[in-house]
């Protein structure tokens, strides 16, 4: 059974620029969750998208937005990059029924670097 | 109030010895879940063990257990007879099933875990 699949694995871009990063997620799963993780802050919640639509949020800017598309894959785009933005972006899948699955599987990440 | 401790930073571990992780967690959620998850340095997180607030008995996987104490709201991670291949970064992370919902996980800062011969 393949995992999750995250493109691309690295990146580099520049201030200002914007970038899209997508997830496929095991087959099967419903729900795709997006992560932020950096040295200083940790790994952080993005949103959680699953059917499609939007199920949770984080606490983050509105230049970070995501969507997910029919066959369960999703992206996340970042708007108007800035330095800070810089971090492992990684997805996790799940089957998504009910909230307490326990079954939540992460990918590799794409790493994103901003000059 | 940090939702999730981990206290410790790094830990170091014979190898074929056991190991606990520490991790106190703080929600006022009756239903949550626990997970812990194993990061290498090529950044993938693994899914380790899954603890559910309702559970009775401590979850167990392989060499992996939870050493879930509810009314301490601790879920320590054991592994047992430790392996060269378990050097990593150790998250522990908690769903609120109620105040948060679907699949929102809030992480601890992680434990860095070396595993010496």
């Amino acid at each position: 059974k393949a995992g999750v699949t995250q493109t691309p694995r690295y990146l580099i871009k520049t201030r200002g620029q914007q970038v899209t990063l997508s997830c496929s997620p095991i087959s099967g799963h419903r729900s795709v969750s997006w992560y932020q993780q950096t040295p200083g802050q940790g790994l952080q919640f993005l949103f959680e998208y699953f059917s499609e639509t939007q199920r949770n949020k984080g606490n983050f800017p509105g230049r970070f937005s995501g969507r997910q598309f029919s066959n369960s894959r999703s992206e996340m785009n970042v708007s108007t990059l800035e330095l800070g933005d810089s971090a492992l972006y990684l997805c996790a899948s799940s089957p998504g029924e009910g909230t307490n699955t326990g079954e939540l599987f992460f990918g590799e990440g794409s790493r994103l670097t901003v000059l | 109030a940090q939702k999730i401790t981990q206290t410790q930073p790094g830990m170091f571990v014979q190898e074929k010895e056991a190991v606990t992780l520490d991790c106190t967690y703080d929600t006022s959620d009756p239903s949550y879940g626990l997970f812990w998850y194993k990061q290498p340095s090529s950044g993938e997180m693994i899914f380790l063990i899954y603890q559910g607030s309702y559970d009775q008995q401590n979850a167990t996987e392989g060499r992996y257990s939870l050493n879930f104490q509810k009314a301490r709201k601790s879920a320590n991670l054991v592994i047992s007879a430790s392996q060269l291949g378990d050097s990593a970064m150790y998250f522990c992370a908690m769903r609120e099933d109620f105040t948060g919902g679907g699949n929102k996980l809030t992480f601890g800062t992680g434990t860095q875990l070396k595993v010496e011969l």
